[in-house]
């Protein structure tokens, strides 16, 4: 059971808009910054956002990510099959004194 | 350029211990505000953060398996060492070691991973 929750799957049509939702506490995504990773099944993941909003050169501004109280978001326009991937966000958190993930969202692109 | 390759056994057996190396490149260990981290990923399922070390020598665990994990550095080696004991078959997994950024709080650069299978 991860700390942060996330949905299991998410699907969407080329060039739709799809959210990834990632929920956790105060302890958490309440008071840290959260990162958002992309996996493509048998590789490493991938930094897609850092410091809740930002992009790592590189990766287009199709990814944003945002927070609101304890959840974040990650937004995804324009998609192509190439999305295709698994989606884990992660964080610190503070009561734990250690890193968080949450439990992967896999997106489909229909 | 950062590189990070993990390193170790691929078949252990249940209540051994697991050794693991990740060796980097491009950056240095010790280096301020800079950490390493170790997360892992069994088969099918979500990553799972294990521990990170910083460059002053600071460790930070999961809670869940602090009793049978430790995380040392070697900066001269340029490598950081995670040991995980009395294995069994649910430690099988896809090891990571991932660099973490001066004073930030991400991973931005991660190794190719490392599988370990735990059965007898």
């Amino acid at each position: 059971q991860s700390v942060l929750t996330q949905p299991s799957s998410v699907s969407a049509a080329p060039g739709q808009k799809v959210t990834i939702s990632c929920s956790g506490s105060n302890s958490n995504i309440g008071n840290n910054y959260v990162a958002w990773y992309q996996q493509v099944p048998g590789t490493a993941p991938k930094l897609l956002v850092y410091d809740t909003n930002k992009r790592p050169s590189g990766i287009p501004d199709r990814f944003s990510g945002s927070k609101s109280g304890t959840s974040a978001t990650l937004d995804i326009t324009g998609l192509q099959t190439g999305d295709e991937a698994d989606y884990y966000c992660g964080t610190w958190d503070s009561s734990l004194s250690a890193g968080v993930f949450g439990g992967g969202t896999k997106l489909t692109v229909l | 350029q950062i590189t990070l390759k993990e390193s170790g056994p691929t078949l252990v057996k249940p209540t051994q211990t697991l050794t693991l190396t990740c060796t980097v490149s491009g950056f240095s260990l010790s280096s301020s505000g800079v950490g390493v981290g170790w997360i892992r990923q069994p088969p099918g399922k979500a990553l799972e953060w294990l521990a990170i070390i910083y460059w002053h020598d600071d460790k930070r665990y999961n809670t869940s398996l602090k009793d049978r994990l430790t995380i040392t550095r070697d900066a001269s080696k340029a490598q950081v060492v995670l040991t995980l004991t009395d294995l069994d078959p649910v430690d099988t997994a896809t090891y990571f070691c991932a660099h973490k950024g001066s004073y930030t709080f991400f991973f931005d650069y991660w190794g190719q991973g490392h599988r370990v299978i735990v059965s007898s």
